[in-house]
């Protein structure tokens, strides 16, 4: 069991520039979500999936998109990528009261 | 606006003792309440949560409380142990919403 797996661990992006950050779980959770971390700060929720098919915006959604095709995979797109979107970013698999989360990817906008 | 809310960015115990990590709340519709620890460089990790039709929860070492009332919880470890030192987050969850504190960085001296 892998449990909920990130790629890239890192990036750099130029300002303007996309890329697709991948989440994978092998827990068959319906539930995935995607969250980012800034210095000194909690986890804010960007985008959420309660099963294949259906995801929702949280509390942070500008600038990102997601797409839900199979139970496993919960990837984030970064469109036009901006200073601001530096950040820590994590995927997280579970249930309501409970969430396992990836190792990050910490990416860099430039 | 902040819902969860750590108002302690650090603490510092002895090896044995209990350690008492706090964390307030406004939004009465949350539901359930969660902790998690994390280390730097890694994903956060699921402690223990607590429903809201609760007061009380115990796993082991980690026990947490909840007061409706004061919209308040806290996080019990007894006893606190070396390896207990990282930061602490406590979490909210509501239908279509999932809230951070800005975490409690704990420290446990041998």
């Amino acid at each position: 069991n892998a449990g909920v797996t990130q790629t890239p661990k890192f990036r750099i992006l130029k300002i303007g520039q996309s890329m697709t950050l991948q989440c994978t779980q092998d827990m068959n959770h319906n539930y995935m979500y995607w969250y980012r971390q800034d210095p000194g700060m909690g986890l804010k929720l960007i985008y959420y999936s309660v099963g294949a098919g259906i995801t929702d915006k949280g509390e942070v959604p500008n600038g990102y998109n997601v797409s839900r095709s199979t139970t496993e995979d919960f990837p984030l797109r970064l469109e036009l990528a901006a200073p601001s979107q530096t950040s820590v970013y994590f995927c997280a698999s579970g249930v309501v009261d409970t969430q396992y989360f990836g190792p990050g990817t910490r990416l860099t906008v430039l | 606006d902040q819902q969860v809310k750590q108002n302690s960015p650090s603490l510092s115990v002895q090896e044995g003792r209990i350690s008492i990590l706090n964390c307030d709340y406004t939004n009465s519709m949350f539901d359930y309440f969660l902790w998690y620890k994390k280390y730097p460089a890694e994903g956060p990790t699921f402690l223990i949560s607590i429903s809201s039709i609760k007061d009380k929860n115990e796993d082991g070492r980690f026990t947490v409380f909840l007061n409706k009332s004061a919209k308040h919880l806290s996080l019990h470890i007894v006893p606190s142990q070396p390896g207990d030192s990282a930061v602490y987050f406590c979490a909210a969850s509501a239908v279509n919403d999932m809230r951070f504190g800005a975490g409690t960085r704990l420290t446990v001296k041998p």
